[in-house]
């Protein structure tokens, strides 16, 4: 059973950066395309990228100038970073694994999320 | 971008009665569409994908039906653990996807 879990900082200063990790137990491979996403309370769901295990990573064109996605193989770990936060970016941010096969592209397996408030 | 419209926003309907939430994409997406349900508190969980398969382990009461731009999630038969917020996302424009603004369920 493939699980993901959320680390990293609740609170993060305006301007600075939002860091975060997921780490995946029971299969962290090739084939899966690993990715983050983002709830402000009380509110919808929004694609933040994705990465897969070489490294490759697709952004959502409305943070792609202050997201990086890394990935770290030996240790089971996706990382988050945004830049120069905001209010705005104060929400629950979840991992998940997206399964692509045919024309199909699920989200099937997700962590349990954390919340980043972004406050001085 | 393709932008995705689920209406209503709040839908209020009795246990045991039949709910019907409408997605509607702003340009055709042929049938990649998946559903998702999310309880207060919990990450969401895959319901319906290709818009009308269901995922492992979703019960029978839970269908999906539309393609092109307007799209369906029918609950046959409403039990107390379905009520929930539900969000239609796209993923014809892979790899970029988005989602609906969500529709809650709620018990009347």
């Amino acid at each position: 059973q493939v699980q993901l879990q959320e680390s990293g900082p609740g609170l993060v200063k305006p301007l600075e950066t939002l860091s975060l990790s997921c780490t995946v137990s029971g299969g962290f491979t090739s084939g899966y395309y690993w990715n983050w996403i983002r709830q402000p309370a009380g509110k919808g769901l929004e694609w933040i990228g994705r990465i897969d295990t070489s490294g490759s990573t697709d952004y959502n064109p409305s943070l792609k100038s202050r997201v990086t996605m890394s990935v770290d193989t030996s240790k089971n770990q996706f990382s988050l970073k945004v830049t120069s936060v905001t209010a705005a970016d104060t929400a629950v941010y979840f991992c998940t694994r997206e399964d692509v096969w045919g024309s199909y592209r699920l989200f099937d397996y997700w962590g349990q999320g954390t919340l980043v408030t972004v406050s001085s | 971008e393709i932008v995705m419209t689920q209406s209503p926003v709040t839908l209020s309907v009795s246990p045991g009665e039949r709910a019907t939430l409408s997605c509607r994409a702003s340009q055709s997406i042929s049938s990649n569409l998946a559903w998702y349900q999310q309880k207060p508190g919990q990450a969401p969980r895959l319901l319906i994908y290709g818009a009308s398969s269901r995922a492992t382990g979703i019960p029978a009461r839970f269908s999906g039906s539309g393609s092109g731009t307007d799209f369906t999630l029918t609950i046959s038969s409403l039990q107390s653990e379905d009520f929930a917020v539900y969000y239609c996302q796209q993923y014809n424009n892979w790899p970029s996807i988005t989602f609906g603004q969500g529709t809650r369920l709620e018990i009347k």
